[in-house]
């Protein structure tokens, strides 16, 4: 069992818009905004999307973006296109140690 | 251009012991928060450790006590030194560098990961 939950699966047709929910506790998402999230296609290493929540490293396009609500963390993609089918995942810091990070356990994007 | 490359996967029986390694290029291993994150097959990530720019370092509660994270600074490497192994510790094994942006370190997010290293563990 993941320590965050995410739905296992998502589904938008090109150009629409979907929304991919993160759910924690206040150790992890709720008590922190150091949300990130992650796209991996398959056989390859994730690619960082998102994070502090909100922010988007460089290269990234701003059809991604993500936001939080109490401990629950989203991701949007907006104007999908056939490129955005992958598994994406969330992640948190966690207070339960000195350092711990915790992931979903992912959802998979189909685009239709 | 930032390369990690890991090695030293394989099969290895349950108790055993293995050590991965992970060649870092294009950056400075000693100045950056580096993590292990391990996937199982067909499953999701699982974040195994890290080590801090500063020396410190910590564990997930599932590998505590068997696994040891540690850098040879001369050679740019990150290692991770895995013992009294189980088949729970079967997984493609990545590394993985902590995020940096504007002087400000995000060490839970992850911008640049290896290709990963597959790590079996069966009789």
């Amino acid at each position: 069992q993941s320590a965050l939950t995410q739905p296992p699966s998502a589904s938008g047709s090109p150009g629409q818009s979907v929304t991919i929910s993160c759910t924690g506790t206040s150790s992890d998402v709720g008590g922190y905004n150091y949300v990130s999230w992650y796209q991996q296609h398959p056989g390859k290493a994730p690619k960082l999307m998102i994070y502090e929540v909100s922010k988007r490293p460089s290269g990234v396009p701003d059809r991604f973006s993500g936001s939080k609500s109490g401990n629950t963390a989203s991701l949007t993609v907006s104007g999908l296109q056939a490129e955005d089918e992958a598994d994406y995942y969330c992640n948190s810091y966690a207070s339960t140690n000195n350092f711990d990070v915790v992931f979903g356990g992912g959802t998979k994007l189909t685009v239709l | 251009e930032v390369q990690l490359v890991e090695s030293g996967g394989g099969l290895v029986q349950p108790g055993g012991s293995l050590r991965l390694s992970c060649a870092a290029s294009g950056f400075t291993v000693s100045s950056n928060y580096m993590s292990w994150v391990r996937q199982a097959p067909g499953k999701g990530l699982e974040w195994v450790s890290v080590i801090y720019s500063g020396g410190s370092t910590y564990y997930a509660d599932s590998v505590k006590g068997r696994f040891s994270i540690s850098r040879d600074n001369s050679k740019n490497t990150l290692y991770l030194q895995m013992n009294s192994l189980g088949a729970e510790d079967t997984a493609m094994y990545y590394c993985a560098r902590g995020y940096y942006y504007d002087r400000i370190a995000y060490p839970w997010s992850f911008d640049y990961w290896g290709q990963g290293t597959l790590v079996t563990v069966s009789s």
